[in-house]
């Protein structure tokens, strides 16, 4: 068990609507990370978060959000829905150093099926 | 550009065998971190084994080694003694640090099917 806690694991919804994903990061762990994880795309960094603040933006849509709130636990919100964001979405967190040895700890993910 | 690349999509190995998977990655960064993960059946991504770039000698952990070659830009993941609970994803990983980013990036995975 990583620590990292995210909620629901599976989620099937239509196209054009709109999902909110949850993550508890890990006791202690101001830097928070979202992936996305599709057979086509591989692994690919989404947002991070460093205690409430954006800290840095990857290959995130527009129609994708996210935030972390005072408590640290973030939510990715993902809207319009289309058939191609079906995927796994995972939460990662981490201390928050500036040491390039600090790992990530990944949550079980949530699959996102979109009809 | 910064990347990890994994050309293996799939390796085989005997149980209780040794095998390795290649990585290798592209930075023109002087410090930076190389990671491996295994992602089982289950579809949670555990961490392994870590290498700093200033690292004198090749990071080990357990039965994980990573066979870190600075000059060739590869660190290659060795698992010894295989058993079939090895059977997973293995992705290798690079932490990039810059004045607007702070991520992993990852290679796109090697399949590893242990064997009896």
């Amino acid at each position: 068990d990583s620590g990292v806690t995210q909620t629901p694991k599976h989620l099937i919804t239509a196209t054009g609507q709109r999902v909110t994903l949850r993550c508890s990061p890990r006791s202690g762990d101001l830097s928070v990370y979202w992936y996305q994880q599709s057979l086509d795309q591989g692994l690919q960094f989404l947002i991070q978060y460093y205690n409430g603040e954006e800290r840095a933006k990857g290959n995130i849509l527009e129609r994708f959000s996210a935030q972390q709130f005072p408590d640290l636990h973030s939510e990715l919100n993902l809207s319009s829905l289309e058939l191609g964001d079906s995927a796994l979405y995972f939460c990662a967190s981490s201390v928050g150093t500036e040491a390039t040895n600090e790992k990530l700890f990944f949550g079980s993910g949530t699959q996102l099926s979109v009809l | 550009a910064q990347k990890i690349t994994q050309t293996q999509p799939g390796m085989f190995v005997q149980e209780k065998e040794a095998v390795t998977l290649d990585c290798t990655y592209d930075t023109s960064d002087p410090s930076y971190g190389l990671f491996w993960y295994k992602q089982p059946s289950s579809g949670e991504m555990i961490f392994l084994i870590y290498q700093g770039s200033y690292d004198q000698q090749n990071a080990t952990e357990g039965r994980y080694s990573l066979n870190f070659q600075k000059a060739r830009k590869s660190a290659n993941l060795v698992i010894s003694a295989s058993q079939l609970g090895d059977s997973a994803m293995y992705f290798c990983a690079m932490r990039v640090r810059s004045y607007n980013t702070d991520k992993l990036i990852f290679g796109t995975g090697t399949r590893l099917q242990v064997f009896p």
